[in-house]
């Protein structure tokens, strides 16, 4: 069974320093990875994916996450936060082959951006 | 422009009243699902529908039905809600093929929240 693990309920960080939001899985195969982000009383706000290719993915709102195969890692950063970063980002993924397969999320960090 | 409405944002229903939440879709894609999220948790799967194939989690309560008239639209029916139900409900929707590199990112709307007196 597919699994991902957001160790951190929460991560605090000042305005103007670098973030990480951590995230590892299990899979079977290869994995399609994926971040999402929520304000409060919102929807999931699709952030960025990987599917394949280079390891360093950019997304959105200037995102980026690296795809760390033997670490089985995908964190989510960003070299700069911003005070209206601050929301709960959940980490997913999916499994890339074997027929129809739901996509697992994590149970999402809470991310404080300080001022 | 928006790609994934859900109505009402807010719902206000009473214990063991059915209540119906509705999702569209502007973007053709060919699979819609619901979740269940509460209180800052991870959102949980109840059901999928892949084209006109509905298919439910294992555990999803008998309580929750949906129903797929066509592409766009989608609705989760609550038949007697508890106060358990009380929870924010996402509709997503995702293009699905079964080709190599099928992109399986999924577009979610606003939710409703779901409020059981």
């Amino acid at each position: 069974a597919q699994s991902v693990a957001q160790p951190e309920d929460q991560v605090n960080v000042a305005e103007g320093n670098p973030l990480t939001v951590k995230c590892t899985y299990s899979v079977s195969g290869n994995p399609y990875l994926f971040w999402y982000v929520q304000y409060p009383n919102r929807g999931l706000q699709f952030l960025l994916k990987y599917i394949t290719g280079d390891n360093l993915v950019k997304g959105s709102y200037g995102f980026e996450a690296e795809f760390n195969k033997s670490q089985t890692s995908f964190h989510l950063k960003k070299p700069s936060a911003l005070v209206s970063d601050s929301a709960l980002y959940f980490c997913a993924v999916r499994a890339s082959s074997g027929g129809y397969q739901k996509v697992t999320f994590g149970t999402g960090t809470k991310l404080q951006v300080i001022p | 422009d928006a790609m994934v409405i859900q109505n009402p944002r807010y719902q206000v229903t009473q214990f063991g009243k059915p209540v119906t939440l509705s999702c569209s879709q502007t973007l053709n894609h060919n699979v819609m699902y619901w979740y269940q999220q509460k209180s800052s948790q991870a959102p949980k799967l109840l059901f999928h529908y892949y084209d006109k194939d509905f298919n439910n989690e294992a555990d999803t309560p008998d309580n929750f039905q949906s129903r797929r008239p066509n592409t766009s639209f989608c609705f989760l029916d609550i038949r007697s809600p508890g106060l358990g139900d009380a929870a924010m409900y996402l509709c997503a929707t995702s293009r699905d093929t079964s080709n190599r590199g099928r992109k399986e990112t999924q577009y979610f709307g606003p939710g409703t929240r779901l409020l059981v007196l």
